[in-house]
């Protein structure tokens, strides 16, 4: 009865090859997101779709492709990875961002290695 | 653009011992102020909120108040137990829309028995 869920919790990988991470929410939420927390715990929004639109899209390098095949559904592709992509990342769920109540959901975050 | 600052962690108190974590904030409009907590190896989990000036918000034993004139949203709590060792994170929500999140750099908090 996981309400955001990510797979896989760990991925360890050489650099240059493309990877995705995959999120799922069963809270009937509308609105998803990706952030990423680096090595000191800073945290930072990376996109967020609504209903399948993109509606935010931070300065993150063309390499990080985002889809959402349906609202449930929100996965992270990454080509080309970089030493720099290491990271934990976590997605969330929400109401639309107009609803009265868009308290954010999060999963429980994958951590991703890039030897 | 909008900003949160949070005091620099670790912070390592003894059980039953104040907790203050001090969060101001840089932002157009008026947003709504949030506190996450991530326990280890978790994500995080919304701890309180607050949506406009002098709202307070509290959740098991925490407290913090959404202060307009001095830009701030410390959180507190009267006695700290060894469970609430984790990390928090301020974060506020501008006026414009899209429910993006700004967040804080974090503070650990460390509690001993």
């Amino acid at each position: 009865d996981t309400a955001v869920s990510q797979t896989p919790k760990y991925l360890v990988t050489q650099m240059g090859n493309d990877k995705s991470i995959k999120c799922e929410q069963n809270l009937g939420h509308d609105t998803m997101y990706w952030y990423k927390q680096d090595s000191k715990k800073f945290l930072k929004i990376m996109f967020s779709y609504n209903n399948k639109e993109l509606i935010i899209n931070e300065t993150v390098p063309n390499r990080f492709s985002p889809k959402s095949p349906d609202k449930a559904h929100l996965n992270l592709h990454i080509n080309s990875l970089e030493l720099g992509d290491s990271a934990v990342y976590f997605c969330a769920s929400s109401q639309e961002p107009g609803a009265g109540n868009n308290e954010q959901f999060f999963g429980p975050g994958t951590r991703l290695t890039v030897l | 653009g909008d900003s949160v600052t949070q005091m620099e962690g670790p912070v390592t108190l003894s059980e039953e011992a104040f907790l203050t974590i001090n969060c101001t904030y840089t932002a157009t409009g008026y947003p709504s102020l949030f506190w996450y907590v991530q326990y280890p190896g978790e994500g995080l989990q919304l701890l309180l909120k607050a949506t406009k000036a002098d709202d307070k918000g509290s959740n098991k034993g925490f407290e913090a108040t959404y202060r307009k004139e001095t830009t701030s949203f410390h959180l507190e709590k009267g006695s700290v137990q060894v469970s609430d060792s984790a990390v928090y994170f301020c974060a506020l929500r501008g006026a414009g829309g899209y429910n993006k999140l700004i967040f804080g750099a974090g503070t650990r908090l460390a509690v001993h028995p």
